[in-house]
């Protein structure tokens, strides 16, 4: 079974630019949540899709936006981009999500993105 | 709102030793699960243990959830155990939310 797939692994822009990232989720697998890891913050959630719905989002700015489609996929979108945009960005995928028993999250690789 | 806090936040062990990490969180939580990153980023999930004890191989972890913390237990290290260890708690508040604990830096040494 083909686990989380993030593309791209690496990413350069430049600030003021935007930027698209992607997640496949395990076959099945209909929750996905995106988070962002740098030195200073570690890890934080972003936001959290469920059947297409966004059902919960962390405390970023709106200039971090996403969406799922029917297939499960989801993208990320980061709009404006500045400095402290550079970070690892992982994607995760669960069965169900919450209040559904033992459902883990599976993580991708991450997408490696450094704003110039 | 949640902290969760991880301890200690480096350690250094030499190949067949033991060791425990600990996660403290300040409020009741749905789930908890533990996490280990490998020095090329990847996070693997190790537990998904919101109460008791699990055991996998030379890992165990036990949630104790009415105490607010869980440990995790590596016997006999090996070189491959190094990386960082994360806990990750699920928050019981109105929306669901993944909150991370700082992570423990484990190198172990040959």
């Amino acid at each position: 079974k083909a686990g989380v797939t993030q593309t791209p692994r690496y990413l350069i822009k430049t600030r003021g630019q935007q930027v698209t990232l992607s997640c496949s989720p395990i076959s099945g697998h209909r929750s996905v949540s995106w988070y962002q890891q740098t030195p200073g913050q570690g890890l934080q959630f972003l936001f959290e899709y469920f059947s297409e719905t966004q059902r919960n989002k962390g405390n970023f700015p709106g200039r971090f936006s996403g969406r799922q489609f029917s297939n499960s996929r989801s993208e990320m979108n980061v709009s404006t981009l500045e400095l402290g945009d550079s970070a690892l960005y992982l994607c995760a995928s669960s069965l169900y999500g919450r209040d559904m028993g033992d459902q883990p999250q599976h993580f991708g690789d991450g997408t490696r993105l450094s704003i110039l | 709102g949640i902290q969760v806090e991880q301890s200690p936040p480096d350690l250094i062990l030499q190949e067949g030793a033991n060791s425990t990490l600990r996660c403290n969180f300040s409020d009741s939580v749905n789930n908890l699960q533990w996490f280990h990153q490998n020095p090329w980023g990847q996070l693997i999930n190790l537990f998904y243990i919101p109460s008791g004890t699990k055991q996998n191989g030379r890992l165990s972890a036990t949630t104790v959830a009415t105490e607010r913390y869980s440990l995790l237990y590596i016997s006999s290290s090996q070189t491959t155990d190094s990386g960082v260890y994360f806990c990750a708690v699920e928050i019981v508040t109105g929306t669901y939310k993944y909150i991370f604990g700082t992570g423990t830096r484990l190198k172990v040494l040959a």
